[in-house]
């Protein structure tokens, strides 16, 4: 059975400090998806970063960067030099296609409190 | 364009109505979802569309009604809820075969049921 773990419930930073949020899945099947989505106060889910199980490539985009590895089933997150606009919550999110769509399961969220 | 919209924005609803739910893409997605989110927990998916034809229904009552009535329209038709169901109702769209397989949400309807 799928499973997301965000260990993390919540975090709080000062402004500039870096900050990694943990994510650790379960799974049987050997293709699937990994994500990351941002949800600021207003609600909505903003798309982050997507990963497939057959790329381990880590990424980074501004300062934000991920890091896959499979053989821990972990796909963290790591902000740095952190900002106050980063104040939100990050869910961690694994898909698996099943008939007709998208399975999807979220981790229970961190919250991240970022202080000036 | 990722956009996919929602309305209305805010909905309150007495135990007694009927009230529908509408998103709406044009990304040329042919899967649309509703998901489900209580304050302080993850969205939990209520409903999957591929093709227009419902794909995924994950043993959600009766009184949640979904309808896709076309490639870049799905709604949620609501009635004889309880106040347990206030929460936020997230709509997302995703490509089904192929491409990049990224659900893009939209930016919810909170709904309160009095």
């Amino acid at each position: 059975a799928q499973k997301v773990t965000q260990a993390q419930t919540e975090i709080s930073v000062v402004e500039k400090e870096d900050v990694t949020l943990d994510c650790v899945y379960e799974t049987r099947d050997t293709t699937y998806y990994l994500f990351w989505y941002k949800q600021p106060p207003s609600g909505e889910l903003v798309f982050l970063i997507r990963r497939n199980s057959f790329d381990e490539q880590n990424e980074i985009s501004g300062r934000y960067s991920w890091n896959f590895q499979k053989s821990t089933s972990s796909f963290n997150f790591t902000i740095t030099a952190s900002q106050v606009v980063d104040s939100a919550v990050y869910f961690c999110a694994l898909s698996e296609w099943n008939t007709g769509g998208f399975k999807t399961i979220f981790g229970a969220g961190t919250r991240l409190f970022v202080k000036a | 364009d990722t956009e996919v919209t929602q309305t209305p924005k805010h909905l309150v609803m007495g135990m007694t109505n009927k009230k529908s739910l509408k998103c709406e893409q044009h990304m040329g997605h042919r899967a649309m979802y509703w998901y489900k989110q209580k304050a302080k927990k993850p969205p939990e998916l209520m409903f999957v569309y591929s093709y227009e034809k419902l794909s995924i229904n994950e043993s959600v009552p009766s009184r949640f009604s979904p309808e896709c009535p076309n490639s870049s329209l799905l709604n949620l038709h609501l009635h004889a809820l309880q106040p347990e169901d206030s929460a936020l109702y997230l709509c997302a769209s995703s490509q089904v075969a192929g491409g990049v397989k990224t659900q893009y949400f939209g930016p919810g309807t909170r709904l309160l049921v009095l």
